[in-house]
């Protein structure tokens, strides 16, 4: 089975200072995994994914995460917050084969501070 | 070319009352998932659908029935709505070659 925990609901940073969003998963084959973002009232809009290719990962907006295997860990980072950042953020993990559902975590909510 | 569209944005049901929210998707994807948001919980899959024709059970099903008629579309059907329904509920569709999901806008449903 696989499963996401994304730490702390809230996040809240200085527009310009570093971003750092943790999310850890479990999955029982080589995993797939995504970060989305989600503005108010809007659906979930894809950031950057992960497939097995380089464990670095560059994504929309300056975003980018790395694939960290033996902490099973997938850190969402941009090194510069802008105003416009401010939004919830989704990790999600997939297994990628029958049903391919993705299993999302809880969500964290960035807030970015002038 | 609109990508997953949900019909209604937006509802209010009395308690007991039934209704079907539609998705429709105009990418020829194979996949269709629907999930539920709700705070602190994030998205949880109700049903989900691998073709036409074909339906399965999520993590939440109890008090949601689906149906899968044609590729394009996935309706969700609340029988008797509960004030627990109240949610905002996504439609999602994934390409039978690729692993992203693309998501609607969402239909906000508030159970009184």
């Amino acid at each position: 089975a696989q499963s996401v925990t994304q730490l702390g609901s809230h996040v809240s940073v200085s527009e310009g200072a570093l971003v750092l969003l943790r999310c850890n998963y479990s999955s029982s084959v080589p995993p797939y995994l995504f970060w989305y973002v989600q503005y108010p009232n809007q659906g979930l809009q894809l950031l950057l994914k992960y497939t097995s290719a380089a464990t670095l990962v560059k994504g929309i907006n300056g975003f980018e995460a790395e694939f960290k295997k033996s902490e099973t860990s997938f850190h969402l980072t941009k090194p510069s917050a802008h105003m416009s950042d401010a939004a919830e953020y989704f990790c999600a993990v997939s297994e990628g084969a029958g049903r391919r559902a993705l299993t999302f975590g809880s969500g964290t909510r960035l807030q970015v501070q002038p | 070319n609109a990508g997953v569209t949900q019909t209604p944005k937006f509802r209010v049901l009395k308690t007991g009352q039934s209704m079907t929210l539609l998705c429709a998707q105009d990418m020829n994807h194979e996949y269709m998932y629907w999930y539920r948001q709700d705070p602190g919980m994030g998205l949880r899959l109700i049903h989900y659908s691998v073709g036409e024709g074909t339906t399965a059970k999520g993590e939440v099903p109890d008090g949601y029935n689906v149906s899968r008629l044609k590729k394009q579309n996935f309706l969700l059907g609340l029988e008797s709505a509960a004030p627990s329904q109240t949610s905002v509920y996504f439609c999602a569709t994934i390409s039978g070659g690729r692993t992203e999901a693309f998501f609607g806008q969402g239909t906000r449903l508030t159970v009184v």
